[in-house]
């Protein structure tokens, strides 16, 4: 069982607003990402972490930010949601390793912007 | 492109009856993972199988992997309905594992009781 947890798991907003989306771990993972994934799609690469202040793109441009003040704590913030920003984000950790990662997922949070 | 790509896109049995889903991928890769998702869930790992590995079990899992073909199959043997649920191929991104992983569109596995 991962210990890994986004709140909130389903958010209706208008247009305009601001939103953040917290994950948090209590694995110790140096690792963690965010990942994008509308219905019955695949999941994208939006933003990555290395560890505490360090923050990547991912593969997906992505108009959304995230911060890592510390090591278990990995918020992605959308300055001005829009109804193209509408999908289902996945926050996941993993151990740092050059053998293989196993990424633990969270349950995942639906943004529905309206 | 995707680097890992998983057919059938769709695939249907009945309790008791095997499935068998196939990941393909483009770039050199030093190991694959397959994981399973239920409707409006996360992801959970299952398996990762690494390039020395041609075959690795987990229960009822299987998995195989053909480095020379740049393909792998998952195979669950004697479905449950309790299998239903996506499962995704995922692979390194840029071929290394440095963490980052790049998902294929996944197969949707319904098992009917």
């Amino acid at each position: 069982e991962a210990d890994i947890y986004q709140t909130p798991r389903y958010l209706v907003i208008g247009t305009g607003k601001k939103i953040t989306l917290e994950c948090s771990q209590t694995m110790g993972h140096d690792k963690m990402y965010w990942y994008q994934q509308d219905p019955g799609m695949e999941l994208h690469l939006i933003h990555y972490s290395y560890g505490v202040n360090s923050t990547e793109k991912g593969d997906l441009s992505s108009e959304s930010t995230v911060s890592r003040i510390r090591t278990e704590h990995f918020p992605l913030t959308l300055e001005s949601a829009r109804p193209s920003h509408t999908s289902q984000y996945l926050c996941a950790s993993s151990e740092f390793g050059f053998s293989g990662n196993t990424i633990y997922f969270g349950e995942g949070s639906w943004l529905t912007v309206v | 492109s995707q680097q890992g790509e998983e057919d059938p896109q769709a695939l249907s049995i009945q309790e008791g009856e095997n499935a068998t889903m196939n990941c393909s991928y483009k770039t050199s890769i030093n190991n694959l993972q397959w994981y399973r998702q239920n409707s409006g869930r996360g992801l959970v790992h299952l398996i990762l199988i690494r390039s020395n590995e041609r075959e690795k079990h987990s229960g009822r899992l299987r998995v195989t992997l053909d480095t020379s073909k740049k393909s792998s199959s998952l195979l669950i043997t004697a479905s449950r309905a309790a299998d239903t649920a996506s499962y995704f191929c995922a692979t390194p991104a840029g071929g290394t594992s440095y963490g980052k992983l790049t998902f294929g569109q996944g197969t949707i596995l319904t098992v009917h009781p």
